[in-house]
């Protein structure tokens, strides 16, 4: 199976910093790599397809870049809407994976 | 508008069973390969199944296989995973979500909780 390591866990930021999320995959993903965000009691919404493909309506300042095995979603200008949880998950091969979750908290 | 509405939840014994419904609409359901997720309370999302948009092709976790069924009846626009020797590490809200390509999930239900205790 592979592995999908996501860091950090938490974070605190303030509205208007820049914001990054990182994973990483225990082998290629080859681009099939996502990622949510998920708020208290909602379900998850789809940001980020095939590492850095921004979903229709997903505003600009989020963004999805790789590197090899290595994954980052960036939220530039964090606004009071982006304090949620975010999980990447690679679709690649089954089963498919989700890393473990970083949650976005108001410093 | 795509809407996923999920069911079929509840309170369920160790070993016991459960059927989960998703009615889809807003869009042409058998053309989408469909999945289920599940969060227990306080976790992260753990991927469970998919099936593919005629259903001839199913995955699993391995924490689900030979446990679970995934199934779909395209007439009805409706998926279903059918949950036996239910355990209480299954415990979960489920949701069933949307896929273009068997892939990432662009849609995602409301959810349904599935306790499952003695």
């Amino acid at each position: 199976d592979i592995q999908v390591t996501q860091s950090p866990s938490s974070l605190s930021a303030s509205v208007g910093d820049r914001v990054t999320i990182t994973c990483r995959t225990s082998q290629t993903v080859s681009s099939h790599l996502n990622w949510y965000q998920q708020k208290p009691g909602k379900a998850p919404k789809l940001l980020i397809h095939g590492a850095s493909s921004l979903l229709s309506g997903v505003p600009s300042r989020f963004s999805g870049s790789e590197s090899g095995t290595d994954f980052t979603l960036t939220i530039n200008s964090l606004q009071p809407e982006d304090f949620a949880t975010y999980y990447c998950q690679q679709t690649y091969t089954t089963p498919l994976t989700f890393g473990g979750g970083t949650k976005v908290e108001i410093k | 508008e795509v809407q996923l509405v999920e069911s079929g939840g509840g309170l369920v014994q160790p070993g016991g069973s459960l059927r989960l419904s998703c009615a889809a609409s807003g869009f042409t359901f058998n053309n989408y390969w469909m999945h289920w997720v599940r969060q227990a309370p306080g976790k992260g999302l753990e991927w469970v199944s998919r099936i593919k948009s005629d259903g001839s092709n199913t995955n699993y976790a391995d924490s689900v296989k030979g446990r679970f069924t995934i199934s779909r009846d395209n007439a009805k626009n409706t998926l279903y995973l059918q949950m036996d020797g239910l355990r209480a590490e299954d415990s979960a809200v489920y949701y069933c979500a949307k896929s273009p390509y068997g892939g990432y999930h662009d849609y995602w239900g409301q959810g349904t909780l599935v306790t499952v205790s003695s």
